[in-house]
Order: C-alpha cells, then sequence, then structure tokens
C-alpha cells in the first residue's frame, strides 16, 4: 500500500454524460474526502465520510453528485449529467483517526467536460 | 464560515534570500493551522502543522492569534524548495478543512 490511489487519473466526457470515480484510501485510514480543484483555486472540500458513514456534504455537492463508501474502504463519486462547470481536478485524501485533521492526498482525477 | 486568505499568486525570490509565504484566516473558534505542499508533478502533501511546532525542511510558521495570520518562514530559500504551497485551516476535533487559493513559490538560481 503505497498511498491513497484513484482511478481514472484523466477522465474526457460529453456534456450530459454520466461519470464515476474511484477512491481507495490508505488501508487502515477510516476516514476519507472528497475534493474539487480548479484552476487557481485551492482544494475546495465536497464531502467527508468517517468509516461508511457521510457525515457531512457542501452546498458545492449538488443534487447530481453523490458519493457512496460502502464498505468503509474504497468510496465512489458520481456526477450525472456533467456539465462544463464540472470540470476540474477530482481530488482524494484519507487519514486515520488519530492523525486530528492531517490528510494524505491522492493524485487526483482530472475530469474534462466537452 | 472559516475562510483562508493567501495575498500572493506569486512569489519569486532568489536562492539565499529569506522566504515569508503569508496566510491569514478567519474562524470564530479555537483554529488548527496547516500548511500543505505540491511540487511539480507529485501530490498534495502536508508540510507542517501548528500544533506540532516543527520545522519541517527549514521552514516554520507560527500562529498569531491577534493578527490572525500563520506565515510560513524560511531563512534561506533553496531551488527544491520551488513548489505551490497551500495554507488550510479547520476547527479543532472538525473534519472539514478549508484550504487558501495557494501560492507559488520560484526560487531563482
Amino acid at each position: 500500500d503505497t498511498g491513497v490511489s484513484q482511478d481514472p487519473r484523466h477522465k474526457i466526457t460529453k456534456r450530459g454524460q454520466n461519470v464515476t470515480f474511484r477512491c481507495d484510501p490508505i488501508s487502515e485510514h477510516n476516514r476519507l474526502y472528497w475534493y474539487r480543484q480548479t484552476l487557481g483555486q485551492g482544494p475546495e472540500f465536497l464531502t467527508y465520510f468517517q468509516n461508511e458513514a457521510q457525515l457531512e456534504k457542501s452546498r458545492l455537492l449538488s443534487d447530481r453528485f453523490s458519493a457512496e463508501r460502502p464498505k468503509g474502504s474504497f468510496s465512489t463519486l458520481e456526477i450525472q449529467r456533467t456539465e462544463q462547470g464540472d470540470s476540474a481536478m477530482y481530488l482524494c485524501a484519507s487519514s486515520p483517526t488519530a492523525s486530528g485533521n492531517e490528510q494524505f492526498f491522492g493524485p487526483g482525477t482530472r475530469l474534462t467536460v466537452l | 464560515a472559516q475562510r483562508v486568505t493567501q495575498p500572493e499568486k506569486l512569489l519569486s525570490v532568489f536562492k539565499g534570500a529569506p522566504v515569508e509565504l503569508k496566510c491569514n484566516y478567519s474562524y470564530s473558534g479555537s483554529p488548527e493551522l496547516f500548511w500543505y505542499v505540491q511540487y511539480s508533478r507529485q501530490r498534495l502533501q502536508l508540510l507542517l502543522r501548528h500544533i506540532s511546532r516543527e520545522s519541517i525542511k527549514g521552514f516554520t510558521a507560527d500562529l498569531n492569534k491577534g493578527e490572525t495570520s500563520f506565515h510560513l518562514k524560511k531563512p534561506f530559500a533553496q531551488e527544491e524548495d520551488s513548489a505551490m504551497y497551500y495554507c488550510a485551516l479547520s476547527g479543532r476535533g472538525y473534519q472539514k478543512v478549508t484550504f487558501g487559493t495557494g501560492t507559488k513559490l520560484q526560487v531563482i538560481p
């Protein structure tokens, strides 16, 4: 286990299509986060899981976005009916409970909506 | 609401010169402050956190609650310090982390 992994690394899709991203956290980490990052901005919080429970969702996460972590291990982020404004880097991070708020980031999935 | 402000998008310094990356925050409770760094073609990683009071790679940052600042400093810049630096904030025991817009540090040889 060399760290947080994300798949795919790049995704190009047409407007209106659905896309799904996967995040595999570091195995012993029970906290998992999703962020979105656009050009010139820092990561923006989307949602957070403690084990399989989704504990917080940002207002940025519209009803077209849904995230799951069914077994408390990997997580998926789905975007339905993609829009050009969804084009961004989607980052996943994980942390163990004992680390406070230190987070370990994945490489990200870059989404381009044409 | 919690907010982090990094006023400089780009900071260019010569090798060996002192570095100060500015960060100001807004938070009503007791904040936990971090600096994250992203080197070219690498993932975002934690550089330091205020509660650790560590010096990492020669960098230090002191939390000034009066000025609501958490500036990152290094006395002598090295070329390998060139990277994107993000200041971040969360509440104690609260998991949402708010990031600033980042400052690109460019160390000129």
